[in-house]
C-alpha cells in the first residue's frame, strides 16, 4: 500500500467552477502537508503549505487537512484556464524527505 | 534571480552506459535535494546535501547511483551502469534552509535508457 494515495485523473471542469483535489495517507506521523502545481516540462512549484490539521486560504486556493481521517484537500475557486496543470499533494514528518502523491491532471475548459 | 538549473534537459543512453546529471542550485542555497519520477510513479526523494555533506541519502536506490557536491555549489548525479528501470525524470531542488516551503525545484532531466 502506498503511503500517499491520489487520484490521477484526468479531471476536466469548465472555467469558473470550483475544483476539489484530494489525497489520503496512511502514516500518522506526517505533520507537514503541501500542494504543488506542475506545468508540463517544468518542475513542481509549491502552492500551499500547512502544518498539522486545519484550513489555510491563499487567494483562490484553500488547503484543508483532517488528520483524524488522514485526508487532505485543495480547493480552487473561480478556476481559470491557467490553472490547468498537474497538482501533487505531498507530506512529511521531517524537514528532509517529502513523500509525494502521484499527481492529478487538471484541465480547465474555457 | 536565476532559478535551479539542470543539465541536460534530456538524455537518451543505452543500457550499460554511464550518464551524469548536473544541478546548479540557486546561489547561496546550502541545501540541495535530488528526486526522481519513474514512469507512471510518484516523485521520490533520493538524497539531501547540506553544503558538500550528505545529510540523508536513504532514498538512493542502489550503488549504481553516485551523487556528489564538491565545494558545496553544483551537484552531479552519476548512474553507472544505467539500467532500463532508471528511465524517468530526475529533479533537483534547492533551499536556503531546511524549511519545506523554501524548496525550489528545477525543470528536471528526462532520462531514457534503451
Amino acid at each position: 500500500q502506498k503511503e500517499v494515495e491520489q487520484d490521477p485523473g484526468p479531471l476536466s471542469v469548465p472555467e469558473g467552477a470550483i475544483v476539489s483535489l484530494n489525497c489520503t495517507y496512511s502514516n500518522s506521523a506526517f505533520q507537514y502537508f503541501m500542494w504543488y502545481r506542475q506545468y508540463s516540462r517544468k518542475g513542481p512549484e509549491l502552492l500551499m503549505y500547512t502544518y498539522s490539521s486545519g484550513n489555510k486560504e491563499d487567494g483562490r486556493f484553500t488547503a484543508q487537512v483532517d488528520k483524524s481521517s488522514k485526508y487532505i484537500s485543495l480547493f480552487i475557486r473561480d478556476s481559470q484556464p491557467s490553472d490547468s496543470a498537474t497538482y501533487l499533494c505531498a507530506m512529511t514528518s521531517s524537514a528532509s524527505k517529502i513523500i509525494f502523491g502521484s499527481g492529478t491532471r487538471l484541465s480547465i475548459r474555457p | 534571480e536565476a532559478g535551479v538549473t539542470q543539465f541536460p534537459s534530456h538524455s537518451v543512453i543505452e543500457k550499460g552506459q554511464t550518464v551524469t546529471l548536473r544541478c546548479d542550485p540557486i546561489s547561496g542555497h546550502d541545501n540541495l535535494y535530488w528526486y526522481r519520477r519513474v514512469m507512471g510513479k510518484e516523485i521520490k526523494f533520493l538524497l539531501h546535501f547540506v553544503k558538500e555533506s550528505k545529510q540523508d541519502e536513504s532514498g538512493m536506490p542502489n550503488n549504481r547511483f553516485l551523487a556528489e557536491r564538491t565545494g558545496g555549489t553544483y551537484s552531479t548525479l552519476k548512474v553507472q551502469p544505467a539500467e532500463l528501470e532508471d528511465s524517468g525524470v530526475y529533479f533537483c531542488a534547492s533551499s536556503p534552509d531546511m524549511l519545506l516551503q523554501t524548496q525550489y525545484f528545477g525543470p528536471g532531466t528526462r532520462l531514457l535508457v534503451l
